[in-house]
């Protein structure tokens, strides 16, 4: 079964950092690009990151570029979003996203995890 | 700018069909999209990807109830048949440079 699971949310004062990891499996990772996506709650998605299936692309909102820093390690199959300098606005659901396309960056998400939750407040 | 724009709401009753609309901002007509549904409390699930002459392909067990069309600069998904677990938010996506979201329809099904 394909899967992706999220992993790391939780609460962070303002100014602090979170890493997050996505553990996936039933695909073979190292051949698809994958993207965070976050959802504040009550609003839409937003679209946070994304990495080439061999990590050495990789590309940002201009809400989080500069602060957030995605990798992956395709030796463990998984995704990571090391988020820095933490604000109130950056409370949301993170999800981790799989690329349809294998040779693009950019395409459908054709699989979604199930999301953690990321609560930035003093 | 690569905008998706999507009312926010709709409504049809049970049983029934209902057309979603997404639009692509103007100069990027030819762009495909993906449609994803978000059952409440849950995260999204993809649908399909549509492309701009109309062919698409669904996800794994997505319902022949679901179906793509393209005009334009207007992407739809129709829902068939509308059945209560139907009820959900609906989003477009597509991609340039990164990737856009519409702002979603939430469709309400009577």
């Amino acid at each position: 079964e394909v899967q992706l699971l999220e992993s790391g949310g939780g609460l962070v004062q303002p100014g602090g950092s979170l890493r997050l990891s996505c553990a996936a499996s039933g695909f073979t990772f190292s051949s698809y690009a994958m993207s965070w996506v976050r959802q504040a709650p009550g609003k839409g998605l937003e679209w946070v990151s994304a990495i080439s299936s061999s990590g050495d692309s990789t590309f940002y909102a201009d809400s989080v570029k500069g602060r957030f820093t995605i990798s992956r390690d395709n030796s463990k199959n998984t995704l990571y979003l090391q988020m820095n300098s933490l604000r109130a606005e950056d409370t949301a659901v993170y999800y981790c996203a799989k690329v349809l396309g294998g040779s693009h960056s950019f395409d459908a998400f054709d699989i979604w995890g199930q999301g953690t939750m990321v609560t930035v407040s003093s | 700018q690569l905008v998706l724009t999507q009312s926010p709401s709709a409504s049809a009753s049970l049983g029934a069909s209902v057309k979603l609309t997404c639009t692509l901002s103007s100069g990027h007509s030819s762009y495909a999209i993906a449609w994803h549904q978000q059952q409440p409390e849950k995260g999204p699930r993809y649908l399909m990807k549509l492309n701009s002459d109309g062919s698409h392909s669904k996800g794994d067990g997505i319902p022949d109830r679901f179906s793509g069309s393209s005009s334009g600069a207007e992407r739809y998904l129709t829902i068939s048949s509308l059945q209560s677990e139907d009820e959900a938010d609906y989003y477009c996506q597509t991609w340039g440079t990164g990737m856009v979201f519409g702002g979603g329809t939430k469709l309400t099904v009577l």
